[in-house]
């Protein structure tokens, strides 16, 4: 199975609250889990990623938890701000490392709200 | 990470025509890929564009329909074929980034496609 489920569908924060985001995956030869924002009438950025091998990654006010157990992954948005307003994507890849080359598997998006 | 653009940006065109779609990097990279975004969903991969080789498509998607070309390591283009409404979505193309570790895709602005 190569799918990657993603949850809640839309999400609405207040400025300053933390959104969360998650996603679920069912195939274990996934080895990369990049996150992606996305905002209307724009190609989806990459936001930050995760390998398996760790379980937590953090850039700024974004971090990345990852239950390789689980199968699941999830996106905290700490201090949340209007401007971060976007439908976000969560995606796995296979055959990450090395010179192989592989193609992304997308999350349905969440759509996230950040009121003033 | 590699900068990518995209001509057209957006385009109307009138059911049974082909639009030609391109795709430009600013750097070398052996692969490039092509997704496809119908409104309000996620993204769908059409095809992997290896330079010199026929481009590799995923279930759902025919060279008939998707005709590719990839003549060099920074140029690709993308054909909708005889087009209907439902070919209506966003184009988008992505690169990985081999400058850095494996994994890293990187997408363009996006085609907007319209077919009346």
């Amino acid at each position: 199975q190569q799918q990657v489920k993603q949850s809640p569908q839309s999400l609405i924060v207040q400025k300053g609250g933390i959104s969360i985001i998650n996603c679920a995956y069912e195939n274990t030869a996934f080895d990369y889990f990049p996150w992606y924002q996305q905002f209307p009438g724009k190609g989806p950025a990459l936001l930050i990623a995760i390998r398996p091998d760790v379980s937590e990654k953090k850039e700024g006010r974004f971090t990345i938890s990852f239950n390789k157990s689980a199968k699941q992954f999830s996106l905290h948005i700490m201090d949340s701000q209007p401007g971060d307003s976007a439908t976000y994507f969560c995606a796995a890849l296979f055959n990450a490392g090395g010179t192989s080359y592989g193609k992304l598997t997308f999350g349905q998006g969440t759509i996230l709200t950040v009121h003033p | 990470s590699a900068v990518i653009s995209q001509k057209p940006s957006r385009d109307i065109c009138q059911r049974g025509t082909s639009l030609t779609i391109q795709c430009q990097v600013d750097s070398q990279v052996t692969m490039m890929f092509w997704y496809r975004q119908q409104p309000g969903q996620s993204l769908t991969l059409i095809a992997t564009a290896n330079q010199g080789s026929e481009a590799t498509y995923e279930s759902g998607f025919v060279i008939d329909k998707f005709p590719i070309s990839r003549p060099n390591l920074t140029f690709s283009t993308l054909t909708v074929s005889n087009m209907s409404p439902e070919d209506s979505s966003i184009y988008l193309c992505s690169v990985e980034d081999l400058t850095r570790q494996g994994g890293k895709q990187f997408f363009g602005p996006g085609t907007r496609l319209t077919v009346l």
